[in-house]
């Protein structure tokens, strides 16, 4: 069964970046598609980017100047830096698996832009 | 990105059957098969119920179904049970761009 675990800041002020990091068990990123995906208070799902091991790298279109995303094959993890981040960017953040559909995925971490 | 439209909320008597319905353009529903549908918990992670349209995956009950139709795909749970009470989330889905619905909140009465 492969397990995502994000870690990162549960505070982030507004102006500064967001950069949390989702550690993948029990399979290897080199196989398949890895993204993030945020739930924000009060709204629905919202895609952020995924990315393949090779580098290649996918951004939702009304984030992408804001979003960096990485991978790290030697620790099997993969990484998101949000940048310039609002209130608006208050949410539950998942990393996840993308292969036919989006089928696993991290417990989700809450991350809150304030001051 | 174009929108995928969900009803805000439905709701149904427990051993009911609901239809949760989604409408997108063709080229977000009709001309590909990568449709799946989403449940959401508080405090749990989102949970894939259908993809492929119509497939379950293992360990999720025959109650879930899907379809598609034209530019509306469709998510059935029959035998409703307390434990259905979610958000529900359609998605059309390709690797280089990913697209959700805006949620269905679903109430057991």
């Amino acid at each position: 069964q492969v397990q995502l675990q994000e870690s990162g800041p549960g505070l982030v002020k507004p102006s500064e970046t967001l950069s949390l990091t989702c550690a993948v068990s029990n399979h290897s990123i080199y196989n398949g598609f890895w993204g993030w995906i945020r739930l924000p208070p009060t709204k629905g799902l919202e895609w952020i980017a995924t990315i393949h091991y090779s580098g290649k790298i996918f951004y939702n279109p009304s984030l992408q100047s804001r979003v960096t995303m990485s991978v790290d094959v030697s620790k099997n993890q993969f990484s998101l830096s949000l940048h310039s981040v609002t209130a608006a960017d208050t949410a539950i953040y998942y990393c996840a698996r993308l292969s036919a559909s989006i089928d696993f995925w991290g417990q989700g971490t809450l991350v809150t832009v304030s001051s | 990105q174009s929108a995928l439209t969900q009803p805000p909320s439905v709701s149904g008597s427990p051993g009911q059957s609901v239809t949760i319905s989604c409408t997108g353009t063709s080229t977000d529903v009709d001309f590909h098969d990568r449709f799946s549908w989403y449940q959401v918990s508080p405090g749990t992670a989102p949970k894939v119920l259908i993809y492929k349209v119509s497939h379950r995956p293992s360990g999720v009950p025959d109650r879930f179904s899907g379809s598609k139709s034209g530019d509306t795909a469709s998510l059935t749970i029959s035998g409703l049970q307390a434990e259905d009470e979610a958000d529900y989330y359609c998605s059309s889905y390709t690797f280089d761009s990913t697209l959700f619905g805006g949620g269905t909140k679903l109430t057991v009465l």
